[in-house]
């Protein structure tokens, strides 16, 4: 069974169209819980860390949101620039860890002008 | 600003051949890792290294695979005898503190397996 689990996989957005992508955990003890986003045949690229319960992010058109289940990723009138695979990963909260993430599989956005 | 870069960004070797993936980490930064992914699957952790020891590794991170730091920049990733489901991308990345700082990555090795 999957720790992250990101939905939808994939979403078409008309630009300008704002949405929200999903995050939810099963780990036991949250340390952190991590966005970034990743543009093909790249790296991830940091965007939020999100430590508690009711804590919010925001960069620009995006803000993160984090609850003891979830995460969400809101893209408020997106840009085709926007488009993009956004990646959910946790850090457990156990002893000895050195931070190791845990990903999802991403949400792969497109938004077209 | 500051980045994680990895050489080579595209590999080619025969089954069973050993490669060298390098990255060099942001300077200041302490804790490194390495994560791959498989083409069309999600991201995953493979080792972690800090104050020139493995202090996590998954159970991906087999005998085939050493890690190693030979001088005060590079990190490097070792597969001794490379099989086809060793294709995949391979991301090095580094944090100052993993408890407190995002991991920031580089742009991965592409390593292909004939």
């Amino acid at each position: 069974e999957d720790q992250v689990t990101q939905s939808p996989e994939a979403l078409r957005l008309q630009e300008g169209e704002s949405s929200s992508l999903n995050c939810s955990y099963t780990v036991s003890g949250l340390r952190g819980l991590f966005w970034y986003r990743q543009d093909p045949g790249k790296g991830p690229e940091f965007l939020f860390t999100l430590y508690s319960a009711g804590e919010e992010k925001e960069k620009e058109r995006l803000k993160a949101t984090l609850t003891k289940k979830e995460s969400f990723l809101h893209i408020t009138a997106p840009k085709p620039e926007d488009s993009a695979t956004y990646l959910c990963a946790v850090q457990e909260n156990y002893g000895g860890s050195q931070g190791n993430l845990i990903f999802g599989k991403g949400t792969k956005l497109s938004v077209k002008p | 600003e500051p980045e994680v870069t990895q050489t080579p960004s595209h590999q080619v070797t025969q089954m069973g051949q050993e490669v060298i993936l390098r990255c060099v980490p942001i300077s200041n930064h302490l804790y490194f890792y390495w994560y791959r992914q498989i083409l069309g699957q999600k991201v995953e952790f493979l080792v972690s290294f800090y104050n020139n020891e493995i202090s996590e590794k998954s159970e991906i991170f087999d005998d085939q695979f050493s890690v190693e730091r030979p001088d005060g920049s590079n990190f490097t990733l070792k597969i001794r005898s490379t099989k086809l489901e060793d294709s995949a991308m391979y991301f090095c990345a580094s944090t100052q503190k993993p408890r407190a700082q995002p991991q920031h990555f580089g742009d991965g090795t592409r390593l292909s397996i004939l």
